[in-house]
């Protein structure tokens, strides 16, 4: 079963505007971690942002700041302000304690941020 | 830091070959992993070691693939023989067991093509 999902296979945003790329996640783990990553059309793979399971506050990280539902088992990525730059492909990724340090990756959402 | 580094960054091949890839993981980080990443299947964990051990290798696809971490600072990834399906980015990536966060540091990739 999939443990990541991110139903936008594709987003649009105009430049100045807030987006918000959605990720819900499966696990009966109750200490877990979840990573955002962008991945641009150069290919390398930058981490952006982490929740962990047991974190109260929502975490920010300059324009990028995780929406945490832990109820809904939801973790949307908010991005204010897009700029051109943030054109590429956005990652959610989970750690499980039970399975070590190894990271679960939904399938991405592409986002371009039009001028 | 220099972060982390792979080799190479491109390589194509014809099927049957061995193919060796190659990873210098941040200095200082524990945890080294290998990441396959197509179009069809997304981001795929293939093995990660702890202080240079294997821990899991579930994701090695076959008998074909095959990793060495023969010390802190290196690691290879072989397939032999290649096959055309093997056509992918590899990712290796490094983290620290010591942070809070345990964020991957992902490398460039190294494009395979096999043909």
């Amino acid at each position: 079963a999939q443990k990541i999902t991110q139903t936008q296979p594709g987003m649009f945003v105009q430049e100045k505007e807030a987006v918000t790329l959605d990720c819900t996640y499966d696990t009966s783990d109750p200490s877990y971690g979840l990573f955002w990553y962008k991945q641009p059309s150069s290919g390398e793979m930058i981490f952006l942002i982490y929740q962990g399971s047991y974190d109260q506050q929502n975490a920010t990280e300059g324009r990028y700041s995780l929406n945490f539902q832990k109820a809904r088992k939801s973790a949307n990525l908010v991005i204010s302000a897009s700029q051109l730059g943030d054109s590429a492909m956005y990652f959610c990724a989970m750690r499980e304690s039970h399975s070590g340090y190894a990271l679960n990756f939904g399938k991405g959402t592409s986002l371009l941020v039009t001028p | 830091d220099a972060g982390v580094i792979q080799s190479p960054r491109h390589e194509v091949t014809e099927m049957g070959q061995e193919v060796t890839l190659r990873c210098k993981p941040i200095s200082g980080h524990d945890y080294l992993f290998w990441y396959r990443q197509t179009m069809m299947r997304g981001l795929e964990l293939l093995i990660y070691f702890n202080n240079n051990v294997p821990i899991d290798d579930s994701g090695m696809p076959e008998d074909r693939f095959s990793a060495k971490m023969p010390n802190a600072s290196f690691s290879t990834l072989k397939i032999q023989p290649s096959e055309p399906r093997d056509s992918a980015v590899y990712f290796c990536a490094s983290s620290l067991a010591s942070g809070v966060t345990y964020e991957q540091y992902f490398g460039p990739g190294t494009r395979l093509t096999v043909t």
